[in-house]
């Protein structure tokens, strides 16, 4: 069954580095997102990607990050100078149309560590 | 605004038993609902979803929920939970209007099972 994939696994990065964080969707897909879940809290959405530009984005999703789809395939998200609160698990998603009862299917999430 | 609540953060059976996961849900137009699973060092897999329809929805692994409009709640049940089933629960909620494509999340569910 096709899958998103993300790298690294897990990083952990010095605070004020920068950090790109790597995904790549189902490959028929045209919708990517991505998402963070802090330890201990909730999922929650950061953007939404279709047809080279951003859709939506959450208030989390400030200057210190941005996306980009550099290539066909990968879909990248980067946070320019990580802070410690930047520490959490980011998943990427990717659907195949613009239904809102349709299945985001998820990577298994890229742990990110700053210290 | 939508919003989701998972009341607790972890529930334990025993085998064989009755598996019950309640999610309640808030929302300002027709919500579509969803359970998403994360079993150890995995992603986020899609485990069953309201549309529209039908207001029981059975998913993978034997799960189902049931869509209660008057209690605005999605509540997931298994009837006997097996070992495999130890993982954690995600009750994710999203609009049918407005365009936006965000899924949102309840803190998620920490089911163990024992033998």
């Amino acid at each position: 069954e096709p899958e998103v994939t993300q790298t690294p696994s897990h990083q952990v990065t010095q605070m004020g580095q920068e950090v790109i964080l790597r995904c790549v969707p189902i490959s028929n897909h045209l919708y990517f997102y991505w998402y963070r879940q802090i330890l201990g809290q909730k999922v929650e959405f950061l953007v939404s990607f279709y047809n080279n530009e951003i859709s939506e984005k959450s208030e989390i999703f400030d200057d210190q990050f941005s996306v980009e789809r550099p290539d066909g395939s990968n879909f990248t998200l980067k946070i320019r100078s990580t802070k410690l609160e930047d520490s959490a698990m980011y998943f990427c998603a990717s659907s195949d149309r613009r239904t809102s009862g349709n299945t985001i299917y998820f990577g298994e999430g890229s742990w990110l560590t700053v210290v | 605004a939508q919003s989701v609540t998972q009341l607790g953060s972890h529930v334990s059976v025993s085998e064989g038993a009755l598996v019950l996961l309640r999610c309640n849900y808030s929302s300002s137009v027709p919500p579509y609902l969803f359970w998403y699973v994360q079993y150890p060092n995995q992603g986020l897999q899609l485990l069953l979803k309201y549309t529209t329809g039908a207001t029981l929805v059975k998913g993978i692994n034997g799960f189902e929920a049931e869509f209660k409009k008057s209690e605005t709640s999605f509540h997931l049940t298994k009837p006997s939970a097996h070992m495999s089933d130890a993982a954690e629960y995600f009750c994710a909620v999203k609009g049918t209007q407005g365009g936006s494509e965000k899924l949102v999340f309840g803190k998620g569910m920490k089911l163990t099972v024992n033998p």
